[in-house]
Parts: structure tokens; C-alpha cells; sequence
């Protein structure tokens, strides 16, 4: 099992460009979600989706998009980046619901000038 | 709303026992509170869950009082490796969707000396 992954690892986008960041598991999990981390703030989360076609706000949803149309993929989209979405943004994955032992990708690092 | 509060980092040596506190006020009577390890340029790994009373797994162990205002980690017998970022977990209800909203403390610093 490849477990959760991200792509891409890396990336720099100017104010006022869209993207899109890809997660993908192969666990079968019903839950997945989106977490931001920047320095001395933990991870917040973003958005998250209890199974394929739900998906609902975590605690920093504004300018972040989700969609849920399979069990395996969850990305997560910047409609028009803003210099305050630089951060390192990891997708996990888990088993019934978020409090559940969540399975984390190696993070994307995003970098908006 | 709920909020998690850790020491935001701590020192010891190898071979001692660590204890990592976290406090979390209005977190809901049957939720669990789950404790994480982050290592740099990694995602969270999850370490140990637990309800109430004290739990205790191959790698540590979990206090978590009767009125459930905090829960401490312990890491026994500290190795070098074990130098990393730990955070709780918990969640609260009132905003966040139909699951409420997890809540990660902002993470407590463990560097292990030889």
C-alpha cells in the first residue's frame, strides 16, 4: 500500500493564480481531510469529507475548495492564491472519522509571492 | 469553543520518562483525545488514543483525568529518536460542519540529549 500521497511536493504560485493540490489513499478510508501548518500555529483544518460526495468546512475553509467524487482522491482548491496561503498543507486519511488514528501524506509545500 | 493548549517545548535526557501535558477545556463527554508525533519534513504520526483513566501501548502511555480538562503523554525511557514535535488532539462542537472541528494544539518541542 502506498498509504496517502500528495503531489506536489513543491510549489510556488503568484497572487492571483489557481492550483489545484492532489491527495490520494488506498486504504479504503471513508474519511479524509485537508490541514494546514504554519510555523507556531499546528495544523488547522481546512475542509474535510466523510465519505464520496460530502465534504464540509474545518476551521479555515475561506479560499479553499473541496470536492469528493471517489473514495481514494480529496483535492483540495486555491481558487485565486493570496500570500497568506503560504504554508505546508498535508491531506490525512482515516478510518470511520477524524478522531480516528489519521493516516498523514508528506505534506505540499506552497509558496505564494 | 474547545481549545488545546502544550508547553511549546521541553529538554531531557535519554533514558528519563517525559511527560507531555495538554489542556483542552469543553471537549464533549464521548470524545476521544488522540496525541501525534511529527518529525521535520513529515506528516503526523499518530502515537496513542484514549477515552478516560490510562491507556498504554508499545510506545506510550496515556493519563487522562475523570473531569477530562487535560491529558498527559508519557514517553518512558527517552531516546535521541525520540526528538520531535508532539501535539494533542481533541475537537469541538458548535462550528466546523457536521463533525465539529478537530483541534490540534500548537505542538510541544522534545529535543532528547545524550
Amino acid at each position: 500500500n502506498a498509504g496517502v500521497t500528495q503531489t506536489p511536493k513543491f510549489q510556488v504560485l503568484k497572487t492571483g493564480q489557481s492550483m489545484t493540490l492532489q491527495c490520494a489513499q488506498d486504504m479504503n478510508h471513508e474519511y479524509m481531510s485537508w490541514y494546514r501548518q504554519d510555523p507556531g500555529m499546528g495544523l488547522r483544518l481546512i475542509h474535510y469529507s466523510v465519505g464520496a460526495g460530502i465534504t464540509d468546512q474545518g476551521e479555515v475553509p475561506n479560499g479553499y475548495n473541496v470536492s469528493r467524487s471517489t473514495t481514494e482522491d480529496f483535492p483540495l482548491r486555491l481558487l485565486s492564491a493570496a500570500p497568506s496561503q503560504t504554508s505546508v498543507y498535508f491531506c490525512a486519511s482515516s478510518r470511520g472519522e477524524g478522531l480516528n488514528e489519521q493516516y498523514f501524506g508528506p505534506g505540499t509545500r506552497l509558496t505564494v509571492t | 469553543l474547545a481549545k488545546t493548549t502544550q508547553p511549546i517545548s521541553m529538554d531531557s535526557y535519554e533514558g528519563q520518562e517525559v511527560n507531555i501535558t495538554c489542556s483542552h477545556n469543553n471537549i464533549a463527554t464521548n470524545d476521544y483525545i488522540t496525541w501525534y508525533q511529527q518529525f521535520p519534513s513529515q506528516g503526523p504520526r499518530f502515537i496513542i488514543q484514549g477515552y478516560k483513566t490510562k491507556v498504554t501501548n508499545e510506545v506510550a502511555s496515556l493519563f487522562i483525568p475523570a473531569d477530562r480538562k487535560s491529558s498527559t503523554l508519557s514517553l518512558p525511557r527517552v531516546s535521541l529518536s525520540d526528538t520531535a514535535v508532539y501535539y494533542c488532539l481533541a475537537r469541538t462542537w458548535g462550528y466546523g460542519g457536521s463533525q465539529g472541528n478537530l483541534i490540534f494544539g500548537k505542538g510541544t518541542k522534545l529535543s532528547v540529549k545524550p
